[in-house]
């Protein structure tokens, strides 16, 4: 199997661009699509991005997703940064055998 | 509207078995898969498994299969995960998403469900 490592936070300021970056330690990221999560504090977690670039309806498009072979990592960025977008984000993949598999999680904080 | 509900929250002794629920509505509930996804309080997601309802298809990650059970009531709608016996570390809350047809990624989530197991 493999893992997927994420910083464990990150902060910014509003309006600025924020990135978080997901690594897999083993087989290619461009193998299986990347998906990432925003789960807010007490609750459930949303999709804000599937197949490593599409952005679910209702998501902006401040949100983008992307990812980089060289590094063998996927990145979510958000730009125009809100208060709101405060919250632990999770990349996701999955292997051959469809297991599935979460990065360990990134706490964003808007200052 | 896409609308999993969940059952409530549940405190357990070691030892005891335990059946949480997931019941789906707005949707043709045998044409996506069910997942479970635990989360430990202050900790990541972690994936546990998958269910089709349809057939009753499963996928379980190795660090769950053989300790809890995926279920399916097609007959009403509902998915369960099963404990025969619980274990302190089994305290977390645990979340049902339905995976998004013909994608890789959960749409709609449950609310969760918070276990405790404690003697």
């Amino acid at each position: 199997n493999f893992m997927l490592t994420q910083p464990h936070s990150v902060s910014e300021s509003p309006g600025k661009t924020v990135t978080i970056s997901c690594t897999r330690s083993n087989g290619s990221i461009a193998s299986n699509f990347v998906q990432w999560y925003q789960q807010r504090p007490g609750s459930s977690p949303t999709n804000v991005i599937y197949e490593n670039r599409q952005r679910p309806s209702g998501v902006p498009d401040r949100f983008s997703g992307s990812i980089d072979s060289s590094s063998n990592s996927a990145s979510l960025t958000i730009s125009g940064l809100k208060t709101e977008d405060e919250a632990d984000y999770y990349c996701q993949s999955y292997n051959r055998r469809n297991h599935w598999v979460f990065g360990g999680g990134t706490q964003l904080t808007v200052l | 509207e896409v609308q999993l509900v969940q059952s409530g929250p549940e405190v357990k002794k070691p030892g005891e078995s335990l059946k949480i629920s997931c019941k789906a509505s707005g949707y043709t509930f045998t044409n996506y898969w069910i997942g479970w996804v635990r989360q430990v309080p202050g900790k990541g997601l972690e994936w546990m498994g998958m269910i089709y309802p349809g057939d009753s298809d499963t996928r379980a990650s190795p660090s769950f299969q053989g300790h809890v059970t995926m279920l399916v009531d097609k007959s009403i709608s509902t998915a369960y995960l099963q404990w025969s016996s619980l274990k302190a570390s089994d305290t977390a809350m645990y979340y049902c998403a339905r995976r998004a047809f013909g994608e890789d990624s959960f749409d709609y989530w449950g609310q969760g469900i918070l276990v405790i197991v404690s003697s």
